[in-house]
């Protein structure tokens, strides 16, 4: 069974930093990984998907990695900002499982916090 | 961007009440989810539709919960009789894309 693991649980950035969040999974037989951003008490916004394949995929000033074969994915934050202040979530998409399905599975989330 | 709606934004019903969840996914996407996130913890699978049927479910989708594609556009996730523990967010999901999410409060 696919386990996904986010460290650390919780950060407090000054603004301005740069910054990496991790992500770990058991299970290196996946089709993608996506992150996605959860502000309090609301919806998932989806930040990036990277295909197996992929070794990266970068959008403005985020930057996601991944290495299937460890079992890792990275998140990286440029130049962080107050309004990038929220919980951030690794999902991992497990290949066809012959009940045809893709579905994910989920970690706990890093809540991140940039004090101006 | 193509976009995945979902209806009510937040819905407080009475225990051992029925209520069903509504969701508009993209309409050329052929695999539909539901996912739920109870308050505090991980988001978790709950069952996955394709071909008009489920494909696959998770130990939480019991007897009472139920998916249907009753018009060929619209996604239902029905809770038969509600308990207090559902009290949760349900996303649905249409391939890659996640709806913004109900908020279901059981009293």
């Amino acid at each position: 069974k696919q386990e996904v693991t986010q460290i650390p649980a919780a950060l407090s950035v000054p603004e301005g930093e740069n910054l990496v969040l991790n992500c770990s999974f058991t299970d290196s037989a996946i089709y993608n990984l996506q992150w996605f951003r959860q502000d309090p008490g609301k919806g998932l916004t989806s930040l990036l998907l990277i295909q197996s394949s992929q070794r990266e995929q970068t959008s403005g000033r985020l930057n996601a990695s991944l290495d299937k074969s460890s079992g890792r994915s990275t998140l990286y934050i440029a130049a962080s900002q107050p309004g990038d202040s929220a919980t951030y979530l690794c999902a991992v998409r497990g290949l066809y499982s012959g009940a045809g399905s893709y579905q994910l599975t989920f970690g706990k989330g890093t809540k991140l916090s940039v004090i101006p | 961007e193509p976009e995945v709606t979902q209806t009510p934004s937040h819905q407080v019903t009475q225990m051992g009440q029925e209520v069903i969840l509504r969701c508009v996914p993209i309409s050329n996407h052929l695999y539909f989810y539901w996912y739920r996130q109870i308050l505090g913890q991980k988001v978790e699978f709950l069952v996955s539709f394709y071909n008009n049927e489920i494909s696959e479910k998770s130990e939480i989708f019991d007897d009472q919960f139920s998916v249907e594609r009753p018009d060929g556009s619209n996604f239902t996730l029905k809770i038969r009789s509600t308990k207090l523990e559902d009290s949760a967010m349900y996303f649905c999901a249409s391939s890659v894309h996640f709806g913004s999410g109900t908020r279901l409060t059981v009293v």
